[in-house]
């Protein structure tokens, strides 16, 4: 199947800088991506749609400010997390959906574990 | 808008048991459902995917109808290793939401030798 690689597996910073996340289909052109958050113990809540060549469609209740999204070519999409704080400690997944004449599948990165001291 | 119910973990089973685990869904139009598997620290991996009323997928001894009688996508195993627990996401993904996956709260499967 299709490779999606996100980078990097786990970061830690401090309270108030920034951390940029990477996804990239490695064998696929994905002109969406979806990024999702995942709390301990809970299900993954879609954050936004990364979309190339045009601005991200943010969910409701999520800052866009916050969480700066770069679709900058059809294999690149990244996520800027600003001003990062404790409450953003959270892994954060990327996936791209693979359209191939029928149902699109998705495939996942292998996630981002996000802690912010 | 669309929505996936499934049932709340954990659930604890012995090596060899049966595992069921039930996802009923809403969704306008024709969705695809799907199971995800989530190993701890890792990302999700598709388990297996229906696309169609009546499709049965299947992957490493799981399997899952989906039923649009019942709005129901259940997983079950006849038997089970301790290399299958894991957390199981249900989620379904239709053209009418863009193709967005939206997911179950997951379940937590422990497996004890």
């Amino acid at each position: 199947g299709a490779v999606v690689s996100q980078h990097p597996s786990w970061v830690i910073c401090k309270s108030g800088t920034s951390v940029k996340i990477e996804c990239r289909s490695l064998d696929f052109q994905a002109t969406t991506m979806f990024w999702y958050r995942q709390f301990p113990k809970q299900s993954l809540m879609l954050m936004a749609t990364s979309n190339e060549g045009s601005k991200a469609t943010y969910e409701q209740g999520v800052e866009k400010d916050k969480f700066l999204i770069n679709h900058a070519s059809l294999t690149l999409s990244t996520l800027t997390v600003t001003s990062a704080h404790p409450e953003d400690s959270s892994f954060y997944i990327c996936s791209a959906p693979v359209t191939g004449g029928g149902n699109p599948e998705a495939f996942f990165g292998q996630g981002t574990r996000l802690t912010v001291v | 808008g669309d929505s996936v119910t499934q049932m709340e973990g954990p659930v604890t089973l012995s090596e060899e048991a049966f595992l069921t685990i039930n996802c009923t869904y809403t969704a306008t139009g024709y969705p695809s459902l799907f199971w995800y598997v989530q190993y701890p620290g890792e990302g999700l991996q598709l388990l297996l995917k229906a696309t169609k009323a009546d499709d049965k997928g299947s992957n490493k001894g799981f399997e899952a109808t989906y039923r649009k009688e019942t709005t129901s996508f259940h997983l079950e195993k006849g038997s089970v290793q301790v290399s299958d627990s894991a957390v199981y996401f249900c989620a379904l993904s239709g053209r009418a939401a863009g193709n967005k996956l939206t997911f179950g709260g997951g379940t937590r499967v422990l497996v004890k030798p």
